[in-house]
């Protein structure tokens, strides 16, 4: 069936350092991907999305990259500090042209090391 | 995930009870949507409103789970006869139409069942 995973449960960096979350998913259909934030007792905060029509796309601090062919999607964080520690959830919407069910994988802790 | 507004925060029911949980969209959305967040794991689509309308509610339990969402007041998920594994964070999104915009979230509403 169609899912969403994170390669590793939990990411630990040195402050400073660039991060870099990994995501593959595994429905073709697909063609909206997000990255959202969770920090604890909060709520899904949004970093960043990406249509299927491109293969990055720059923030603040953050770059997603998205590689159709092998269906692999990647956040990278630089200079990463503490207020990033979080745990990181990428999303997908599954049904082309929607966003009314997403799919989320399980989650990729990150942690910040001072 | 500024204005999409969930309450309560936290409510603690015992079994067999109901728990009635309400979100309150952002400023002109119309679209909302319910997602179940299970301890260490991710979001879960259940169901997707709008205004009077249950468009999408695959994700729904098909018994003691319901969602409205009223012309006025805010859309309500209510879980009857709770029982412990109904235990998680139940978040709302909100969108202003269905063509791929990015949904918010709330905060959550955290159930517990004792």
């Amino acid at each position: 069936g169609e899912s969403v995973g994170l390669h590793l449960p939990t990411l630990s960096v040195q402050e400073g350092d660039n991060s870099i979350i990994n995501c593959a998913y595994s429905n073709s259909a697909s063609d909206y991907f997000i990255w959202y934030k969770q920090e604890s007792g909060k709520g899904p905060q949004f970093i960043i999305d990406i249509r299927s029509n491109m293969d990055k796309r720059q923030g603040q601090r953050v770059t997603v990259l998205l590689n159709k062919t092998v269906k692999h999607l990647s956040l990278q964080i630089a200079a990463t500090q503490p207020g990033d520690s979080a745990v990181y959830f990428c999303a997908e919407n599954g049904v082309s042209g929607a966003n009314s069910k997403l799919t989320f994988g399980k989650g990729i802790t990150l942690s910040v090391r001072p | 995930n500024a204005g999409v507004m969930q309450n309560p925060r936290h409510l603690v029911r015992r079994r067999g009870q109901e728990a009635r949980l309400r979100c309150s969209p952002m400023k002109g959305h119309s679209h909302v949507y319910w997602y179940r967040q299970l301890p260490e794991e991710g979001l879960k689509f259940m169901v997707y409103l709008q205004k009077e309308n249950i468009i999408d509610e695959s994700g729904m339990p098909k018994e003691r789970f319901s969602a409205e969402f009223p012309k006025e007041g805010p859309s309500i998920l209510r879980i009857q006869q709770v029982v412990r594994g109904d235990s998680a964070a139940y978040f709302c999104a909100s969108s202003p139409d269905h063509s791929g915009n990015t949904i918010y979230f709330g905060e959550g509403s955290w159930l517990t069942v004792v």
